[in-house]
């Protein structure tokens, strides 16, 4: 089983702030990982994928990935109203009957205020 | 893009009667969907996982002859509730994977209602 944990916030930053959301996985095997955004009563969206160690910038967000303390990172720089949600890691099982499946971790909710 | 429908989005039925939600993956081609249930304020809970052209494979807890599953081509799955009850009223979402690809996208949700 993997395990996938998130803080569980809430997490509450003001309009222009840096949002920084932090999971951890157990599997050091996992090799692909996600995050998506839950707005509520909503499905989740996919904001962000990263495959290799280091950082991955799509605007306004960023995404780290570090395999060796098997910790994965999103930062939303300049954060807006709209970026209110529930945040979710994803990690992806890589073999046998796992094979694609994502685990997900509980979701850390993201407030920003103005 | 990466487009997933489902429809219905939202239904109120009956307790006794079968539902049946459709997930299409509009712009791509998927081998492979997702159908999971979130309750509110819970986490996403994986339900099972179909395979086109092969039988789906629950996940441990859920019916199989209560959520019946098919996913007849590349694009389209469906779920359908059998004899509902109260107790299946949740927020259903498909997900399509991409082939050749890990990412996973959604549907926008099937909320049921069962009376």
């Amino acid at each position: 089983q993997k395990e996938v944990e998130q803080n569980s916030g809430p997490l509450s930053v003001p309009e222009g702030a840096i949002a920084s959301l932090n999971c951890t996985y157990s599997d050091r095997g996992s090799q692909s990982f996600f995050w998506y955004r839950q707005y509520s009563g909503k499905s989740p969206e996919l904001i962000m994928s990263i495959y290799s160690n280091g950082d991955k910038e799509d605007g306004r967000f960023t995404a780290q990935l570090n395999k060796a303390s098997q910790y994965v990172s999103l930062l939303i720089r300049d954060s807006q109203p709209s970026d209110s949600a529930t945040y979710l890691c994803a990690v992806i099982g890589n073999r046998g009957s796992t094979l694609g499946r994502l685990y997900f971790g509980r979701g850390t909710q993201l407030t920003v205020w103005p | 893009g990466a487009v997933v429908s489902q429809h219905p989005s939202r239904v109120i039925c009956k307790s006794g009667t079968s539902v049946k939600i459709e997930c299409r993956s509009l712009d791509f081609q998927a081998t492979t969907m997702f159908w999971y249930r979130q309750f509110p304020k819970q986490s996403l809970m994986l339900m099972a996982t179909s395979n086109e052209g092969s039988k789906a494979t629950y996940e441990q807890g859920v019916e199989k002859d209560k959520f019946l599953i098919n996913h007849a081509s590349l694009t389209l799955s469906t779920l359908t509730v059998t004899s509902a009850h109260p107790e299946d009223s949740s927020f259903y979402i498909c997900s399509a994977k991409k082939v050749s690809s890990y990412e996973q996208y959604f549907g926008p949700g099937t909320r049921l209602t069962v009376t």
